[in-house]
């Protein structure tokens, strides 16, 4: 029963556009939300993060938007570019962090 | 610096062979973690160390998945017999103190099962 779904396997977005990267959790416990990213032979990096009191974190061309009513979470990347391409998890935190399933997301010229 | 370091980075094995992946965390880091990851279920959090201390295995799938941490600088996780179903990408990650730190993930180890 996956308690963090991202229901977007992948993603496509022409280079300069917003890219919108969706996540739903079922928890109402979680306190703490993180997205990582993930190029291919790597692992995952830390990317951004909120804490559940916020609605809003902006880091650079990276924002991450907390809905706690319906219980959602969006990155945001403006402008995309294509070193952006990757593999990105949404995760949440209460005694531990429990991972989606990923997004793949692919920037192109 | 270094990062976690795992290995081997490849690993293809028969069914029912033991399958050994290794991990050595961040110096300085109190809390490793193994994560496995499919595309069905994303990443998964199998088991985590504080202290070199097993804190939480509930992710373990079944016996036939173990895991060590005899020292602070390695950990090994286990899998005898191995099966088909048990391929995936297998992530060690450390934090300095717990899970609620952000947590410096290895560069994984790609495991097959045949």
């Amino acid at each position: 029963d996956q308690q963090v779904k991202q229901n977007s396997p992948s993603l496509s977005v022409q280079e300069g556009r917003i890219s919108i990267l969706n996540c739903d959790y079922t928890n109402s416990m979680f306190d703490y939300f993180l997205w990582y990213k993930k190029y291919p032979a790597e692992g995952p990096t830390f990317l951004i993060s909120i804490s559940s009191i916020k609605d809003k974190n902006e880091d650079g061309r990276f924002t991450v938007f907390l809905n706690k009513s319906a219980k959602h979470l969006s990155l945001h990347i403006v402008p995309s570019q294509p070193g952006d391409s990757a593999v990105y998890f949404c995760a949440a935190y209460t005694d531990k962090l429990i991972f989606g399933t990923g997004t793949r997301l692919q920037v192109f010229p | 610096d270094a990062g976690v370091i795992q290995s081997p980075r490849h690993e293809v094995t028969e069914m029912g062979q033991e399958v050994t992946l290794r991990c050595k965390p961040i110096s300085g880091h109190n809390s490793l973690f193994w994560y496995r990851q499919t595309m069905m279920r994303g990443l998964e959090l199998l088991i985590y160390f504080n202290n070199n201390v097993p804190i939480d295995d509930s992710g373990m799938p079944e016996d036939r998945f173990s895991a060590k941490m005899p020292n602070a600088s390695f950990s090994t996780l286990k899998i005898q017999p191995s099966e088909p179903r048990d391929s995936a990408v297998y992530f060690c990650a450390s934090t300095r103190k717990g899970p609620q730190e952000t947590q410096y993930f290895g560069p994984g180890t790609r495991l097959l099962v045949l």
